[in-house]
């Protein structure tokens, strides 16, 4: 049973304009949500995060949204540029934080 | 420079054939982890441990070990290794318990012929 999901497989964007990576999760117990970028050959980078008692973080061009009623978090890369073309994994934990549970990841691909 | 290594980087081996994959950081932190990578199935956790001799079971435990015996190490160890276990392997560290960032190793992709 996947706790995080992540629908779309892959995503492609033309640079300069909006980048919109969702997630949806099924434990209400989760309270923290991350969003992590991977390139091939690399292990992941964190990117941003968002607490539970939040419904948005921004950092630079990068803003997530929470909708807790909803279950639901999006990744929001404004204005997409060439190299964010990466697997990106939203994540998920609960209290004590030391479970982390992963999405599947979303390939984005920012068209020159 | 802080970072998160392991090693082998990639390896082929034998089914049955004992290995382990070690994994070190030098941020000095308590918290390490393991994870596996497959298609469709995205990053799941084996094992992580909170401090010196405290591990604990992930998602995807069954064959794997980890040992804990000094803060900065924490090898995966993989007694008989079966065809099923090939994947993308990645070691995490993270300063504590809290909601602190996980930072990642390269990765060490195996293959259990």
């Amino acid at each position: 049973d996947q706790q995080v999901k992540q629908n779309s497989p892959s995503l492609s964007v033309q640079e300069g304009r909006i980048s919109i990576l969702n997630c949806d999760y099924t434990n209400s117990m989760f309270d923290y949500f991350l969003w992590y970028k991977k390139y091939p050959a690399e292990g992941p980078t964190f990117l941003i995060s968002i607490s539970s008692i939040k419904d948005k973080n921004e950092d630079g061009r990068f803003t997530v949204f929470l909708n807790k009623s909803a279950k639901h978090l999006s990744l929001h890369i404004v204005p997409s540029q060439p190299g964010d073309s990466a697997v990106y994994f939203c994540a998920a934990m609960r209290g004590g934080y030391q479970k982390v549970t992963f999405g599947i990841g979303t390939k984005l691909q920012v068209i020159p | 420079e802080a970072q998160v290594t392991q090693n082998p980087r990639y390896l082929i081996t034998v089914t049955g054939k004992k290995l382990t994959v070690t994994c070190s950081q030098n941020m000095n932190h308590e918290y390490m982890s393991w994870y596996r990578q497959d298609p469709g199935l995205g990053l799941r956790q084996i094992y992580y441990s909170m401090n010196v001799e405290v591990t604990d079971k992930g998602d995807v435990p069954e064959g794997y070990k980890v040992s804990r015996k000094e803060k900065r190490n924490f090898p995966l160890i993989l007694e008989s290794p079966s065809p099923n276990q090939t994947s993308l392997y990645f070691c995490a560290s993270k300063l504590g318990g809290g909601a602190d960032t996980q930072y990642f190793g390269p990765g060490t992709r195996l293959t259990v012929l």
